[in-house]
């Protein structure tokens, strides 16, 4: 029964270059949360989906930052033109439904040289 | 503004001397309350939910407690394995259940 999987679990980029980080939830679950953490601060929501729908994307940059949640296939959280200021770990989390509780996955730590 | 705020940012304790870590917040109609624990390089392990106000729940040495403005975490004669940041989240008021999390607070056991 595996947990909530993402990868890379470390991926560097250039400036400028693409970070597509992926997540796959939980079997059965179909809520998807993204969150960033800086060092020494707490995890900053960023997006929150369902299967093929964006539900929440108010934590979300309105520039380079998007997100989706296909019907087949993980959750991807996409970078464009990547700035070291991007550069954090990233958290998903799943839940099969509201309230419920929230099981994360590893992260995906991005350094942007 | 913070909806949840968590004290003290680090704490130092020597083994088997207990202590609490406390999480306040600020949001109206809580319809929920976390604990996690998040080793460095891991992710944030889940420990607790706590929806009402009087409630308790245990898991080892820790104990997490409820009031309508805040939650403590009650760490009972702790060991050098329970170091780690525990971190706190409420749901946000509204119809999406999405957890907004304090800044945590870093705990560190001495043998």
């Amino acid at each position: 029964n595996a947990g909530v999987m993402q990868n890379p679990r470390h991926l560097v980029r250039r400036r400028g270059q693409e970070a597509r980080l992926r997540c796959s939830p939980m079997k059965g679950h179909s809520h998807v949360y993204w969150y960033r953490q800086l060092p020494e601060e707490g995890l900053k929501f960023m997006v929150y989906l369902q299967k093929e729908n964006i539900i929440d994307e108010s934590g979300m940059p309105k520039e380079r930052f998007s997100a989706e949640f296909p019907k087949e296939g993980p959750s991807i959280l996409r970078i464009q033109q990547v700035v070291r200021g991007d550069s954090a770990a990233y958290f998903c989390a799943s839940s099969l439904q509201g309230a419920k509780g929230y099981t994360f996955g590893s992260g995906t730590r991005l350094t942007v040289v | 503004e913070d909806q949840v705020t968590q004290s003290p940012e680090a704490l130092r304790l020597q083994e088997g001397e207990s202590s609490s870590l406390n999480c306040s917040y600020t949001v109206s109609g809580l319809r929920g309350l976390f604990w996690y624990r998040q080793d460095p390089g891991k992710g944030p392990e889940f420990l607790f939910t706590l929806y009402s106000a009087g409630e308790e729940k245990e898991k080892e040495r820790l104990k997490a407690t409820l009031t309508k403005k805040e939650s403590f975490l009650h760490i009972t004669a702790p060991k050098p394995e329970d170091s780690a940041t525990y971190l706190c989240a409420v749901l946000r008021p509204g119809g999406s259940y999405i957890p907004t999390f304090g800044r945590g607070t870093s705990l560190i056991v001495h043998p």
